[in-house]
């Protein structure tokens, strides 16, 4: 079945490092990507999407490109700030039915 | 705009009781999600509702876990009785219409629920 597999954290940076977070997919056909983050007691949100290959999503400062050979949709960004210490999440959604799969999160953390 | 409203926002219980959660989705979402979020996993979909009609409940406990969206607007999961592995967060989100695999969900705060 569908499902996305997404890196492991925690991962601790120092302000202004430069963020990846990897992200792989197993889908039938050709789903639409995303990443959500979720801050320290809110709900999810949406980061950026693509919805076909080739297609970049940005928002933030964060990128990340829709793959199709290499099956991945990797988060990055720059220069972290503080304010982005979060949990995110990589997703997509079938188009068999429009369901959300949800990878399990990365949860980053920035000091200063 | 108004965002999903859920409730109530914290919940704890001993186990075999019973517990009730509550979610408002935006005006006008078709599409509405009930998804539980355990402890370092990400939402798992429990129920989708389009309209007050559902569309996937295939990984809905329905020996205890039940859901409903009376008149397609606001919609209750129940829990009876619960178990120590339902703690967990409960997430509700909503989208505008099915079938547009390109929309985003917009999601509620949750309720986070205990189960002692």
């Amino acid at each position: 079945g569908d499902s996305v597999t997404q890196m492991e954290g925690p991962v601790t940076l120092s302000e202004e490092a430069f963020l990846t977070i990897n992200c792989t997919y197993t889908a039938t056909g050709y789903p639409s990507l995303f990443w959500y983050v979720q801050y320290p007691g809110e709900g999810l949100q949406l980061l950026l999407k693509a919805t076909k290959a080739d297609d970049k999503g940005s928002n933030k400062g964060f990128e990340a490109t829709y793959r199709k050979e290499t099956t991945s949709f990797h988060l990055e960004k720059g220069s972290v700030q503080v304010s982005d210490s979060a949990v995110y999440f990589c997703a997509l959604t079938s188009r068999r039915g429009n369901q959300f799969y949800f990878g399990t999160g990365t949860s980053l953390t920035v000091i200063p | 705009e108004a965002g999903v409203a859920q409730s109530p926002r914290y919940k704890i219980i001993e186990k075999r009781q019973s517990v009730a959660f509550w979610c408002n989705p935006i005006s006008g979402h078709a599409t509405l999600y009930w998804y539980q979020q355990i402890l370092g996993q990400g939402p798992k979909l429990l129920i989708q509702f389009q309209n007050n009609g559902v569309v996937d409940d295939s990984q809905l406990p329905k020996d205890r876990f039940s859901a409903e969206r009376l008149k397609g607007v606001d919609s209750t999961l129940k829990i009876q009785p619960a178990k120590l592995e339902d703690s967990a967060v409960y997430l509700c989100a909503s989208s505008p219409r099915r079938g547009a695999t390109n929309e985003k969900l917009f999601f509620g705060s949750g309720t986070q629920l205990s189960v002692l």
